[in-house]
């Protein structure tokens, strides 16, 4: 089945340490996203990217990190940086870059 | 700026009342898409509708509707006859088709309870 997948479903990181969220597509999809949600909020953009080897700063970059070696894959990593990392971050995919998204199970970080 | 506003927080309904879910966007694009989203209690997100603004002619699916205006800047939602199933948080989206860089703006989402 073609699909979006993420891992791990939980995930729990103590202050001070980098996580990586792994995120992979077998839709041939070229464009993925990452978002966070907090509660009661819509989607906000982490990062994306159109092609493999590029990626794009989103609306709350900061404090996150990328890459896009492979057209099937964009792990996102959470940086100790980040000040307030506890939420629920969406991995998703497209064709092109206004086109209909798909969207992951998506990650549910918590910081102890 | 893009921005899209989903005065709606929480709306409930009995089993079988039909249900309008407001959107209303801003943008400065004349060429840009709009989007509904569903997502359930399981946290994915499920693609409904996409609608271009050249076209604003109404969709149906099913029990679902949506409405789009643009001398309102409206891209409602109806759903008809509603189920308990379709309880969820609903989002609408919009995506610039003029400037790069934007990807999606979410509206905060309604957040939709079916009781039976």
């Amino acid at each position: 089945d073609g699909g979006i997948t993420q891992s791990p479903k939980y995930l729990f990181r103590k202050e001070g340490q980098n996580v990586t969220l792994s995120c992979e597509q077998n839709l041939n999809h070229d464009a993925m996203y990452w978002y966070r949600q907090d509660p009661g909020q819509g989607l906000r953009l982490i990062y994306y990217s159109q092609i493999v080897n590029d990626f794009q700063k989103g609306d709350i970059a900061e404090g996150y990190s990328v890459s896009r070696e492979k057209k099937e894959s964009f792990p996102l990593t959470v940086t100790s940086a980040q000040k307030n990392p506890t939420a629920f971050y969406l991995c998703a995919s497209s064709t092109g870059l206004y086109n209909e998204q798909f969207f992951g199970p998506g990650t549910r970080l918590t910081v102890l | 700026a893009q921005k899209v506003t989903q005065a709606q927080t929480e709306i409930s309904v009995v089993e079988k009342e039909d249900v309008t879910l407001d959107c209303v966007y801003e943008t400065r694009d004349t060429t840009y898409y709009l989007f509904w989203y569903k997502q359930p209690p399981s946290g994915e997100l499920v693609f409904l509708i996409r609608r271009n603004s050249f076209d604003e002619q109404n969709e149906i699916s099913g029990r679902y509707s949506w409405n789009f205006q643009k001398s309102t800047s409206s891209f409602n939602f109806t759903i008809t006859a509603s189920q308990v199933v379709d309880s969820a948080v609903y989002f609408c989206a919009l995506s610039g088709g003029n400037q790069a860089g934007t990807a999606l703006i979410f509206g905060k989402g309604t957040t939709l309870s079916v009781s039976s």
